[in-house]
């Protein structure tokens, strides 16, 4: 079993609909990334997080460090969201990163 | 404020040719530093990490290698390409002695081995 699970492995869904991308972890950690890799392969960091919930504009991420989950939302979603959301969480121990496989999301017009 | 700079972020090389990627850290000092890989179709695997110049830990045996000439310079290398080693590769740092401080990620470079 990996360590960081990610879900939806793909999803896609209309323009506009609410989306969101859950990421189970199973090793203790000091953080949690959320980061959006596009087409081209590009990589953008989008929330760092180690407890509570963050908000940007149109993108929410929440984390409950009891349940070791945190989940990605995407409001009023838009065909320019379609990307790959990857979650990556960083070990308490060595502070390594260890990265989930990915959720690829298509958004349609 | 922290920064970190990969490149190039896209490459074509023929098989057997060497390869360079560097990365660079700013606004930082003894930062912790990753290489990661892609694989089409695959999530990121840790190639390399190191907590100090000229110390590399390598997590995957494989046709790659790593250096740390300098406290923010990271640069993964290869003598002779193979088309396996076609991918997309991430760079990242963070802080070891700062529990919770942020990891930064470079913006990749997108390998294709012809």
């Amino acid at each position: 079993k990996n360590e960081v699970e990610q879900s939806p492995q793909n999803l896609t869904a209309q323009e506009g609909e609410f989306i969101t991308i859950n990421c189970s972890y199973s090793v203790g950690i000091s953080a949690l990334h959320w980061l959006q890799q596009h087409p081209g392969g590009g990589i953008v960091s989008l929330f760092m997080l180690s407890s509570g919930k963050k908000k940007h504009g149109r993108l929410i991420a929440t984390i409950n460090i009891q349940e070791k989950h945190s989940s990605l939302h995407i409001t009023a979603s838009h065909p320019r969201d379609s990307a790959v959301y990857i979650c990556a969480v960083r070990l308490d121990s060595n502070y390594q990163l260890i990265w989930g496989a990915g959720t690829k999301l298509i958004i349609k017009p | 404020s922290q920064t970190i700079h990969q490149w190039p972020a896209t490459l074509v090389q023929p098989v057997g040719s060497p390869l360079s990627l560097e990365c660079t850290v700013e606004g930082t000092s003894n930062p912790n530093l990753y290489w990661y890989r892609q694989a089409a179709g695959r999530g990121l695997q840790l190639l390399f990490y190191s907590v100090g110049i000229g110390q590399i830990s390598s997590e995957v045996p494989q046709n790659l290698s790593a250096s740390r000439p300098q406290d923010r310079q990271f640069i993964l290398s290869s003598k002779k390409l193979l088309l396996s080693d076609s991918g997309f590769y991430l760079c990242a740092w963070s802080s070891l002695i700062q529990r919770g401080a942020e990891a930064f990620f470079g913006q990749g470079t997108r390998l294709t081995v012809v």
